[in-house]
């Protein structure tokens, strides 16, 4: 079974800082996506950025940035020029691409953007 | 285009009640999920389906949720009957197959369930 663990429950940084979430996963499948959502106070989870597992490129997304590195299981999620609206709880999440197409959540990161 | 349509967006009912949670999966989806998310536990799946057909109900608490998928636009979640520890958010999401589809879910904006 794959899991996803997130090891800082809350971080907290001043506008315009860089910070960075992490993620390790766990699993024996080659093939896969990653992903980081984000959760609002509104509730609605919002994809953030999307990597695919086969390719060696780190994706980017305007302000947000991954660094996956595979063979440690490793997918933080930089966000760069923080904002207030960056405010939310963030998860990071797994999919295999062979088999059951189902997505696999860590415990989420709260992160708040002080003024 | 419309995104995933989830209802009541609010619930407040008594220890013992049936509660239906109801779901509109964006058109041309053939994947639906229902996730559910506590503070103890986080995000978890309870059922998929695909193309209408339950695929993995192994996340159902117990007997008293059913899910049901009646057609390509309409889902419902049914706890009967319900308990205090039941009070969640409960989420409908949906995608596409990977062949034609990136593997995004796409969540609706969740239902809170509150059991007295």
């Amino acid at each position: 079974a794959q899991t996803v663990t997130q090891s800082q429950p809350e971080m907290s940084v001043q506008e315009a800082e860089t910070v960075t979430l992490s993620c390790t996963y766990d699993t024996s499948e080659s093939n896969y996506y990653l992903f980081w959502y984000k959760q609002p106070p509104s509730r609605q989870m919002i994809l953030v950025i999307r990597q695919e597992a086969y390719k060696q490129q780190n994706a980017t997304e305007n302000r947000f940035s991954v660094n996956f590195q595979k063979a440690a299981k490793s997918f933080s999620l930089k966000i760069s020029d923080s904002q207030l609206g960056d405010t939310a709880m963030y998860f990071c999440a797994f999919m295999p691409i062979q088999g059951a197409q189902k997505l696999v959540f860590g415990q989420g990161t709260r992160l708040t953007i002080n003024p | 285009d419309a995104g995933v349509i989830q209802s009541p967006r609010h619930e407040v009912t008594e220890m013992g009640q049936e509660v239906t949670l109801r779901c509109k999966p964006i058109s041309g989806h053939d994947y639906l999920f229902w996730y559910r998310q506590t503070m103890m536990r986080g995000l978890e799946l309870l059922i998929y389906f695909n193309n209408n057909v339950p695929i993995d109900d192994s996340g159902m608490p117990e007997d008293r949720f059913s899910a049901k998928m009646p057609n390509a636009s309409f889902s419902t979640l049914k706890i009967q009957p319900s308990e205090p520890r039941d009070s969640a958010v409960y989420f409908c999401a949906s995608s596409r197959t990977f062949r034609g589809g990136t593997g995004e879910l796409f969540f609706g904006e969740g239902s809170r369930l509150t059991v007295l």
